[in-house]
């Protein structure tokens, strides 16, 4: 299994600022995805980081307000953008590795948005 | 699209005793991945056993073991001689299998079951 690195563990942030959260994994893994877990409810998943192209999006989620870079294989960082109170979360990094079937999830940044 | 549901959101067990936490779920795929997450005070999502729809035989990992009844779209997890350590919020995740499309690899995810290990 991969071992998942975030930064920040958590921060707290004005509205109308933007945060990025940075994703390192300890080995070259094919897939990386960006989930959001609002208070006491599960997972979402906002986006798959695509190396070298653009991020693929699920319903929901727009690349203005969430952008994301995927410059290589073990590193990935998601951008909050334009923040405002509904935006306070945690934010999951996931990967998959050669066994795409199988993800394994970051510590998470907790994000709180005043 | 693809749904999960735990009905039960909050439970409870004495230590060394056995617990059951339900999970069901609705789909049209045939061929899919089962998985059940682990997420304690920490936040850290860990894994703790993954399904594979085409086998039939059931996923066991150390203490913790599933029931997969297919035709009954049911995962349930049982965890057998229940430890302190095992309080966390569990998750019952669902994954499509196939060639990679837009949310070909998302993973589907219910609201957890908060799991409650007592001394």
């Amino acid at each position: 299994s991969a071992v998942i690195s975030q930064k920040p563990s958590r921060d707290i942030c004005q509205r109308g600022t933007s945060l990025t959260i940075q994703c390192q994994v300890d080995s070259q893994v094919t897939m990386m995805f960006w989930y959001r877990q609002q208070p006491g409810q599960s997972l979402t998943l906002i986006a798959t980081a695509n190396q070298g192209s653009e991020a693929t999006y699920e319903s929901g989620f727009v690349i203005d307000k969430f952008p994301i870079s995927r410059p290589n294989l073990t590193f990935s960082t998601l951008t909050v953008s334009n923040m405002s109170p509904e935006d306070s979360s945690i934010y999951l990094c996931s990967a998959a590795g050669h066994r795409t079937d199988t993800q394994y999830f970051g510590p998470g940044t907790r994000l709180t948005v005043l | 699209a693809q749904t999960v549901t735990q009905s039960q959101p909050e439970m409870s067990v004495q230590e060394a005793e056995t617990v059951t936490l339900s999970c069901t779920y609705d789909t049209s795929e045939s061929n899919y991945y089962l998985f059940w997450y682990k997420q304690p005070p920490s936040r850290q999502m860990i894994l703790v056993i993954r399904q594979e729809a085409y086998k039939q035989q059931n996923a066991t990992e150390n203490r913790f073991s599933v029931n997969f009844q297919k035709a009954a779209k049911s995962f349930s997890l049982k965890i057998s001689d229940s430890q302190l350590g095992d309080t966390a919020m569990y998750f019952c995740a669902f994954m499509k299998h196939g060639v990679y499309s837009n949310s070909g690899y998302a993973l589907n995810f219910g609201k957890g079951t908060s799991l409650l290990v007592t001394p």
